[in-house]
């Protein structure tokens, strides 16, 4: 299994500019989840989705959008990226909430400039 | 919403000595999760542990729900155990999302 699997690694934007972040997991998780973590800090939840067709915001979604077509894949979309949308973005799936265990890619680190 | 803090926010470790990192969060929680932030930035899961104690190699870990606080032990540190330790709670509501609070980590460097 490759676990859960984010691209790009790498990514300067100019504001304004729109990009999508992919993220695909394949262990076949209901829940997956995208955060942003910003310099010495712990990680923020942007969006969720408990299933294929359901997405929820989580604690800082302005700016974002997200979509869940399929179990395996969670899309995040920078519309008209602004420099306080610099960070980290990992995305992270589980098997069931309440018992699963997180697991995270890699991560994405985005500079807009 | 539910606090989760980390104590000591930093830690310098002799290489080959033992350290004690705590986790104390406000409210019950469905699971606790431990996680090292490697200095390339990767989140590696080390223990999902919502109660008792678990041991893997060097690190362990015991989680006391009723005491709302977890433990994480590092034996014998290396240097390669440098990075950031994060533990991240499951609020215990029932039913619908259960949120994940992260806490605001450990930060360990381990000298040779």
């Amino acid at each position: 299994n490759a676990g859960v699997t984010q691209t790009p690694k790498f990514r300067i934007l100019k504001i304004g500019q729109s990009m999508t972040l992919q993220c695909t997991q394949d262990m076949n998780h209901n829940y997956m989840y995208w955060y942003r973590q910003d310099p010495g800090m712990g990680l923020k939840l942007i969006y969720y989705s408990v299933g294929a067709g359901i997405t929820d915001k989580g604690e800082v979604p302005n700016g974002y959008n997200v979509s869940r077509s399929t179990t395996e894949d969670f899309p995040l979309r920078l519309e008209l990226a602004a420099p306080s949308q610099t960070s980290v973005y990992f995305c992270a799936s589980s098997y069931d909430i309440g018992t699963g265990e997180l697991f995270f890619g890699e991560g994405s680190r985005l500079t807009v400039l | 919403g539910i606090q989760v803090e980390q104590s000591p926010p930093d830690l310098i470790l002799q290489e080959g000595a033992n350290s004690t990192l705590r986790c104390n969060f406000s409210d019950s929680v469905n699971n606790l999760q431990w996680f090292h932030q490697n200095p390339w930035g990767q989140l590696i899961n080390l223990f999902y542990i919502p109660s008792g104690t678990k041991q893997n190699g060097r690190l362990s870990a015991t989680t006391v729900a009723t005491e709302r606080y977890s433990l994480l032990y590092i034996s014998s540190s290396q240097t390669t155990d440098s990075g950031v330790y994060f533990c991240a709670v499951e609020e215990g509501n029932s039913g619908g999302y259960q949120k994940v609070t992260f806490g605001t980590g450990t930060k360990l460097q381990v000298i040779p």
